[in-house]
C-alpha cells in the first residue's frame, strides 16, 4: 500500500483557497514537504516543515501538521491560475535525510 | 534556483538500445538520486548515492545501472532498453552534511518512450 496518500484532483475557481491533504503513515518523520510540479518541469520545492511544528505560514502559504492523525495540509490562499500544477506531499523518516517518500501527486486546477 | 541539469530531456529509442540518460549538479553536493515517475504515480526511487564511489539501490527494483566516479556527476545507463522502460526519470540531489532539511533538488527530467 501507499506511504504516503493524496487525492488525485482539485478543481478551484481563482480567487477562492485552496486545501490540498495528506496522509502519512511513519511516525518517525521528521520533515515534511510540499513540493510542485508544473508542466514538462522537475519538483521544486514549496514548503516544508518540521514534525515538531503544527504550522507554517509563507506568504500565501499554510501548512498545517497533525501528528497524531499523520495529517499534513496546504494551503494557498487567492488562487491564482498559475498555481495550476501537481502537488507532491513527501516525508523524510528518521535520520534518512534526503531520501524522501512521495505521495502520487494532486493536480491543481485553477478556472478564471 | 537549482544547478542541476538532465540531458537528454527527451529520448525516442528502439527496443534493444542502449541508454544514458545523464545528470549533472554544480553544488557540490554528495548525495545524488533518481527516482522514476510514471503519470499519477508516485516518485519512485530506483537509485541513490552518498558520495563518490557509492552507490545503492532504491526501493523500485530497475534493470538500470549507475555509477558516481564524480561528485557532479551521477549518469543512469539502461543496457538494453524496452517498452516497459518507458517513463520519465527524475534526477535530484542534497547537502549531505549538517544541519539541513534534507531539501532535494531535482533536474527537469528526462522523458524516455521505447518503442
Amino acid at each position: 500500500g501507499e506511504d504516503v496518500e493524496q487525492s488525485l484532483f482539485l478543481s478551484v475557481r481563482e480567487g477562492d483557497s485552496s486545501v490540498i491533504n495528506c496522509t502519512y503513515t511513519d511516525s518517525s518523520s521528521t520533515y515534511l514537504y510540499w513540493y510542485k510540479q508544473e508542466p514538462g518541469a522537475g519538483l521544486q520545492l514549496l514548503t516544508y516543515i518540521f514534525s515538531n511544528m503544527d504550522m507554517k505560514q509563507d506568504q500565501r502559504l499554510t501548512v498545517l501538521l497533525n501528528k497524531k492523525d499523520k495529517h499534513l495540509s496546504l494551503r494557498i490562499a487567492d488562487t491564482q491560475t498559475g498555481d495550476s500544477a501537481i502537488y507532491f506531499c513527501a516525508e523524510s523518516r528518521g535520520s534518512t535525510l534526503g531520501r524522501l517518500y512521495f505521495g502520487r501527486g494532486t493536480q491543481l486546477t485553477v478556472w478564471p | 534556483e537549482a544547478d542541476i541539469y538532465q540531458t537528454p530531456r527527451y529520448l525516442v529509442i528502439g527496443t534493444g538500445k542502449k541508454i544514458t540518460l545523464e545528470c549533472s549538479q554544480t553544488m557540490g553536493h554528495d548525495k545524488m538520486y533518481w527516482y522514476q515517475q510514471d503519470p499519477g504515480m508516485e516518485l519512485h526511487l530506483i537509485h541513490y548515492s552518498y558520495g563518490v564511489n557509492s552507490t545503492e539501490k532504491g526501493d523500485l527494483s530497475s534493470e538500470s545501472t549507475v555509477s558516481r566516479i564524480r561528485t557532479e556527476h551521477f549518469p543512469l545507463t539502461l543496457e538494453s532498453a524496452r517498452p516497459s522502460h518507458t517513463s520519465q526519470y527524475l534526477c535530484a540531489s542534497s547537502e549531505g552534511t549538517g544541519l539541513n532539511t534534507g531539501e532535494l533538488f531535482f533536474g527537469e527530467g528526462s522523458r524516455l518512450t521505447v518503442l
